[in-house]
């Protein structure tokens, strides 16, 4: 059933600051990984995904970092605007039968203040 | 494109009635599409895949006689919560793998939610 008091890490910005947001992930075996945003009462939005061979990627404002060494990853906004506000998830492909299973992270509420 | 739909996206029953979600690629075929569910304030939680033509595989902890799960198309998996309890309540959220596409082309729908009193 639904849990009580649970809350989402929370990150508030300044609009037109850069965010960084922080992804642990759990499975080293793992080889590829996406960031999703997800409004209020929506399905996630793919923003950008990185394969284990690389450590860097970059989109549109967005930059994904990955540190396999510590099995972390990141999610960087640049000049973070009002319509970002929404909570942001690290996914994780876990390999094996089932195949292209996603295993997400926790999440983490931004919240850009103007 | 890449675009997946759920039906309805709302739901408001009783407890005891059973319930059923669709989940539609509408711009391409899907072979395999993935069940969520999402309470308050957390993660999606992959409750099961769902395969075209063939019996859906669950996650652990996730009762298959409850939720039953058909994919009798390349463009339509259906989830039906059997006898809904309130503790079912949640946002149930579906995604579609496209066919053609590498293990990333994954779509996810907007998304149900499910109320039961």
């Amino acid at each position: 059933g639904e849990s009580v008091g649970l809350h989402l890490p929370t990150l508030s910005v300044q609009e037109g600051d850069n965010s960084i947001i922080n992804c642990a992930y759990s499975n080293s075996a793992s080889d590829y990984f996406i960031w999703y945003k997800q409004e209020s009462g929506k399905g996630p939005q793919f923003i950008i995904d990185i394969r284990s061979n690389m450590d860097k990627r970059q989109g549109q404002r967005v930059t994904v970092l990955l540190n396999k060494t510590v099995k972390h990853l990141s999610l960087q906004i640049a000049a973070t605007q009002p319509g970002d506000s929404a909570v942001y998830f690290c996914a994780e492909n876990k390999l094996g039968g089932g195949g292209n299973k996603l295993t997400f992270g926790t999440g983490t509420q931004l919240k850009v203040e103007l | 494109g890449a675009v997946v739909s759920q039906h309805p996206s709302r739901v408001i029953c009783k407890s005891g009635t059973s319930v059923k979600i669709e989940c539609r690629s509408l711009d391409f075929q899907a072979t395999t599409m993935f069940w969520y569910r999402q309470f308050p304030k957390q993660s999606l939680m992959l409750m099961a895949t769902s395969n075209e033509g063939s019996k859906a595989t669950y996650e652990q902890g996730v009762e298959k006689d409850k939720f039953l799960i058909n994919h009798a198309s390349l463009t339509l998996s259906t989830l039906t919560v059997a006898s809904a309890h309130p503790e079912d309540s949640s946002f149930y959220i579906c995604s579609a793998r496209d066919r053609r596409g590498g293990f990333n082309e994954q779509f996810f729908g907007p998304g149900t939610r499910l109320t039961v009193l």
